[in-house]
């Protein structure tokens, strides 16, 4: 079964700071795997997809990479705004669902 | 613009009684899937549909079922809801053609069982 952690749980970082998220995977065998964003009482937003062919996606000031060999990803968030202030959920895709890591809480302080 | 809409927002239910919660998308998407999201557990696939007259079960799909009539609606069904089914629900849809399988969500709905 496919375990996802994201570490840490909680991030609280001075605006202006580069954000680094943490998500690793059990099982490699993988087709995508996807970003997204999730805002107090409201649903999630697809941020990034990268295809397991990939090694990194950019959109913005967003960078996510993918190592599926030894199961990481990583989301960097550049120059961090207090709009940045979200959960952040990975999930990887496998033949037929998403499996989704717990989140990274990250609060960007003003 | 396209969207995915989710019906009602917040629901009050007794044990027992049959639920059902909306969920309408104009995206056009053939994929379209029902989670619930709670506390230690993140987020868990109950229920997904590849197109019209197609559903499969996810990993918690004990209690609940789903119907796909059309492209657009795939209602999930709590048969007799239980206090263990006070979650929060969302829907989300797909296209199918690799390399977008992007998963756009709806706002949720927040079920509370009594």
């Amino acid at each position: 079964k496919q375990e996802v952690t994201q570490i840490p749980a909680a991030l609280s970082v001075p605006e202006g700071e580069n954000l680094v998220l943490n998500c690793s995977f059990t099982d490699s065998a993988i087709y995508n795997l996807q970003w997204f964003r999730q805002d107090p009482g409201k649903g999630l937003t697809s941020l990034l997809l990268i295809q397991s062919s990939q090694r990194e996606q950019t959109s913005g000031r967003l960078n996510a990479s993918l190592d599926k060999s030894s199961g990481r990803s990583t989301l960097y968030i550049a120059a961090s705004q207090p709009g940045d202030s979200a959960t952040y959920l990975c999930a990887v895709k496998d033949d037929y669902k998403l499996s989704f890591g717990a989140g990274t809480t990250v609060t960007v302080r003003a | 613009d396209a969207e995915i809409t989710q019906s009602p927002r917040h629901k009050i239910t007794e044990t027992g009684r049959q639920v059902t919660l909306a969920c309408h998308q104009t995206w056009n998407h053939n994929n379209m899937f029902w989670y619930r999201q709670d506390l230690g557990h993140g987020l868990r696939l109950i229920h997904y549909s590849y197109g019209v007259q197609d559903t499969n079960k996810g990993e918690v799909s004990d209690g609940y079922s789903v119907s796909r009539s059309n492209t657009e609606d795939l209602p999930l069904t709590l048969e007799s809801a239980a206090s263990s089914q006070t979650s929060v629900y969302f829907c989300a849809s797909s296209e199918s053609r690799r390399g977008q399988e992007t998963q756009y969500f709806g706002p949720g709905t927040r079920l509370l069982v009594l």
